[in-house]
């Protein structure tokens, strides 16, 4: 059974850091694409970062360009997402998703979400 | 960065009802359009990949259509499980992969 698993959300203050995990079992993980969404409380879904299954392509949404950094160890079933310089606007759960074949760039699997709440 | 406008953004309907519920884009993305579900406290499901493909387990009550702007999602005969946010997402021109603002299939 496919599995993703987020972990590492909480609250923070504007400008601190905070890296989110996501454990992934089930299924060949370094053979798959995968990404970060988030959804802000009460609206709608925000894709956020992609990485190619060998972690050599990256790309950002233009809002977390330049502050957050994706990746993924393979060896460890894993994918993560360090986040700095974090804004009050980034509040929202996070989710890993994964793209189901190369190329593909929808979402068939889903973490169950890890909210990171961004206050003072 | 290709918009994405659903519309309604929110359909009232009763269980066995038929709902239809559209998609436009700013710009072509040919048939490379997704379709999710979404209940409270949950996270999406893939429903429809590709404009028309049923994803894995998905009930043949759903149905999609479309290419280059125009897409729908088509709910045959409503089901008490089927009451939900549903959201299209494109790849037919990223980064950035961009969503809908979402339609809410509500009970009547």
């Amino acid at each position: 059974e496919v599995q993703l698993v987020e972990s590492g959300g909480g609250l923070v203050q504007p400008g601190g850091s905070l890296r989110l995990s996501c454990a992934a079992s089930g299924f060949t993980f370094s053979s798959y694409e995968m990404n970060w969404v988030r959804q802000a409380p009460g609206k709608g879904l925000e894709w956020v970062s992609y990485i190619s299954s060998g972690g050599t392509t990256i790309y950002y949404a233009d809002s977390v360009k330049g502050r957050f950094t994706i990746s993924r160890d393979n060896a460890k079933n894993s994918l993560y997402l360090q986040m700095n310089s974090l804004r009050a606007e980034d509040t929202a759960v996070y989710y890993c998703a994964r793209s189901p074949y190369s190329g593909s760039d929808h979402f068939d699997y889903w973490g169950q979400g890890a909210l990171v709440t961004v206050s003072s | 960065e290709i918009v994405l406008t659903q519309s309604p953004a929110t359909l009232s309907l009763s269980p066995g009802e038929r709902a239809t519920l559209s998609c436009r884009a700013s710009q072509s993305v040919s048939n490379y359009l997704a379709w999710y579900q979404q209940k409270p406290g949950q996270a999406p499901r893939l429903i429809i990949y590709d404009a028309s493909n049923r994803a894995t387990g998905i009930p043949a009550r759903f149905s999609g259509s479309g290419s280059g702007t125009d897409f729908t999602l088509t709910i045959s005969s409503l089901e008490p499980e089927d009451f939900a946010v549903y959201y299209c997402q494109q790849r037919g021109n990223w980064p950035p992969l961009t969503f809908g603002g979402g339609t809410k299939v509500e009970i009547k």
